[in-house]
Order: structure tokens, then C-alpha cells, then sequence
């Protein structure tokens, strides 16, 4: 069974690192999508990043320059490395494969699976 | 950057159809997804490329995409199909969310 697995969460200060770590079962990351979403307490989901190669990698404005989507093929594993954290990062971050394509002139991006999340606390 | 308008909460009854709507400009021109999401759980893709509903889903749940609207339409409601719902887009390489509607089924 396809199957994401989240690790790495916790409690930071702000101002702190954290990587967050995601596994991948029955299927590679190799070639796929793979996204971030977090959704901070009581709120609704909100896109972080993706990644499809090394150097095709998108970020929401509310991260950029400070968090760095990567995957590890070789181990199956997506990354996300959240620098400079901030109370307003505080959420549960998913993994999630995405699928994007065409059809017509219209462009589609989905998310099929998702992990169960991990969760990460900035405070001081 | 472009935005995605979702109704805050939409209430049904058991057996009837409930609607959920998300608004956004020129959305008929984009494919919209929505996801599923219950408490404590993770989201579920419901519905994909407009109308289109991945294995296992009920076929109860469709959607439809015209103009400046997305509509995902449960019909004959189940109790257990109350949860947080969200639509979902792709503009400029970037991911866009709706703000999420609950469907509260009573």
C-alpha cells in the first residue's frame, strides 16, 4: 500500500532549525511531486513548497528563503528544512504526493496521498 | 496572487444533497480538486480534474467547475460524511487552497 510517512517535529524557539523527514513505501520520490502543507491549530490547509527534481522546487511567500524543500532518492525520503522559525509557523505539516499535468490548455495539480502529519511547536 | 473563496460552513440534513461552492477568478479556466478532512485526520482527495473521483470515493460525491465557480455536490448525505471540505487549485506553479467549509450534517 502507497504510504507516507512525517518525522521531526517538535519544540523550537523562535529563530530555531527543525528538518522535518518524510518516507515513502510503494512508489518512488524519484520523478514525482512531493509537497509540504501545514495546517496551524484550527485553521485550514495551507501549501508550503514542492519539489519535483533537484533544481524545480516552489515555495509560498510565507517561507521563502527561510525553509528548503529537498529528496534523497536514494532513501525514498522528502525534506523540508525550516530555518529562522517563527511563531506563525506552528502547525501540523503534512507530505503529500502531488500529480500535475495538462489537458487542453488548462493545467491540473492534485495531491492523491498524504502522510498523518508532524507536528511542530515554535515558542519561546 | 490568486484566491480561492470557500462558504464557511454549510449545514444538511441526513439523505439530502449538500453543495459546496468555491469561488475564484476565471476558475472555470483552472482544474479544481477538493479534499476531504476530518477531525484529527488527514485530508483525502474527494474529487480531481474538475469531476473526475479516485477509487474508493462514493459516487455520491461530483463536482463541476464553470465560470468564476466550483461546485462539489454530495448527494444523499451520509452522517459520516460531515467534515472540513477544501477546494483546491494550481496558478503560476503554485498551489492554492480555499479556506475550507464544514459541512455539518443534522
Amino acid at each position: 500500500e502507497v504510504h507516507l510517512v512525517e518525522s521531526g517535529g517538535g519544540f523550537v524557539q523562535p529563530g530555531g532549525s527543525l528538518r522535518l523527514s518524510c518516507a515513502a513505501s510503494e512508489f518512488t520520490v524519484s520523478g514525482t511531486y512531493m509537497n509540504w502543507v501545514r495546517q496551524a491549530p484550527g485553521r485550514g490547509l495551507e501549501w508550503v513548497s514542492f519539489i519535483y527534481t533537484g533544481d524545480s522546487t516552489y515555495y509560498a511567500d510565507s517561507v521563502k528563503g527561510r525553509f528548503t524543500i529537498s529528496k534523497d532518492n536514494s532513501k525514498n525520503t522528502l525534506y523540508l528544512q525550516m530555518d529562522s522559525l517563527r511563531p506563525e509557523d506552528t502547525a501540523v505539516y503534512f507530505c503529500a504526493r502531488g500529480s500535475q499535468g495538462s489537458i487542453g490548455r488548462f493545467s491540473f495539480y492534485y495531491m492523491d496521498v498524504w502522510g498523518k502529519g508532524t507536528t511542530v511547536t515554535v515558542s519561546s | 496572487s490568486y484566491e480561492l473563496t470557500q462558504p464557511p460552513s454549510v449545514s444538511v440534513s441526513p439523505g439530502q444533497t449538500a453543495s459546496i461552492t468555491c469561488s475564484g477568478d476565471k476558475l472555470g479556466d483552472k482544474y479544481v480538486c477538493w479534499y476531504q478532512q476530518k477531525p484529527g485526520q488527514s485530508p483525502v482527495l474527494v474529487i480531481y480534474q474538475d469531476n473526475k473521483r479516485p477509487s474508493g470515493i462514493p459516487e455520491r460525491f461530483s463536482g463541476s467547475n464553470s465560470g468564476n465557480t466550483a461546485t462539489l455536490t454530495i448527494s444523499g448525505t451520509h452522517v459520516m460524511d460531515e467534515a472540513d471540505f477544501y477546494c483546491q487549485a494550481w496558478d503560476s506553479s503554485n498551489v492554492v487552497f480555499g479556506g475550507g467549509t464544514r459541512l455539518t450534517v443534522l
